[in-house]
């Protein structure tokens, strides 16, 4: 059974530095791109980003790039979502998702449950 | 990358259909076939229910359908069901190699 993992919720004030992460399993973790998307309480979805776990090439969207790192540990299985100093914006949920590209397909097959990142002073 | 546009509401009684549309442009929903629809239930992840504008991912009801002309998308509920009282997403790929949301569409069954 595919499963993605995500850390639990996280409470920052502002100017403090957060990973939050997703855990894949069930399938070859490096087979399939890891995307992040954003929530922000009552919106809809943003996409963030996504990386490439054989080699760790990312790409992101323009209203992301520069405040936000997508890493990956493939030894692990896990995908990596990072700020360097959080702002109270930054409050929404989370979501990582197998990101399936390919045979003329795209699109986000399976998804992890969520890490709420809540950024107050 | 402006999002994808969908009605912020749409609502139908048990047993009706519905449709829910996504209108992008040529850059995005029309250029592309690689439409897809998420559900998302309040507090619950997206569920992909729709890929490449018209399949159905293994477990997903035929009662849910996809479609796509032009620059729109769409998709439509057939008998419904209080367990489609949700909000749902289209999405697209771009020609900037990149996905785009639309704004999500909060289906209500009377």
């Amino acid at each position: 059974e595919v499963q993605l993992v995500q850390s639990g919720a996280e409470v920052k004030k502002p100017g403090e530095s957060l990973r939050i992460s997703c855990k894949g399993s069930g399938y070859s973790f490096t087979s399939y791109w890891i995307s992040w998307v954003r929530q922000m309480p009552g919106k809809g979805l943003e996409w963030m980003g996504r990386i490439d776990p054989s080699d760790s090439y990312t790409n992101y969207s323009p209203s992301f790039q520069g405040h936000v790192t997508i890493s990956a540990d493939k030894s692990i299985s896990t995908a990596y979502l990072q700020w360097s100093s959080l702002k109270a914006s930054d409050t929404a949920m989370y979501y990582c998702a197998r990101h399936f590209v390919g045979f003329g397909s795209y699109y986000f097959d399976y998804w992890g449950q969520g890490t709420l990142v809540t950024v107050s002073s | 990358q402006s999002a994808l546009t969908q009605p912020a509401s749409v609502s139908g009684s048990p047993g009706q259909s519905i449709t829910i549309s996504c209108t992008g442009t040529s850059s995005d929903v029309g250029g592309y076939n690689y439409v897809s629809w998420y559900q998302q239930h309040p507090g619950k992840a997206p569920k992909l229910m729709i890929y490449d504008v018209s399949n159905r991912p293994s477990g997903v009801s035929n009662r849910f359908s996809g479609s796509k002309s032009g620059n729109t998308a769409s998709l439509t509920i057939s008998g419904l069901q209080a367990e489609d009282e949700a909000d749902y997403y289209c999405s697209s790929y771009t020609s900037s190699s990149t996905p785009v949301f639309g704004g999500g569409t909060k289906l209500t069954v009377l």
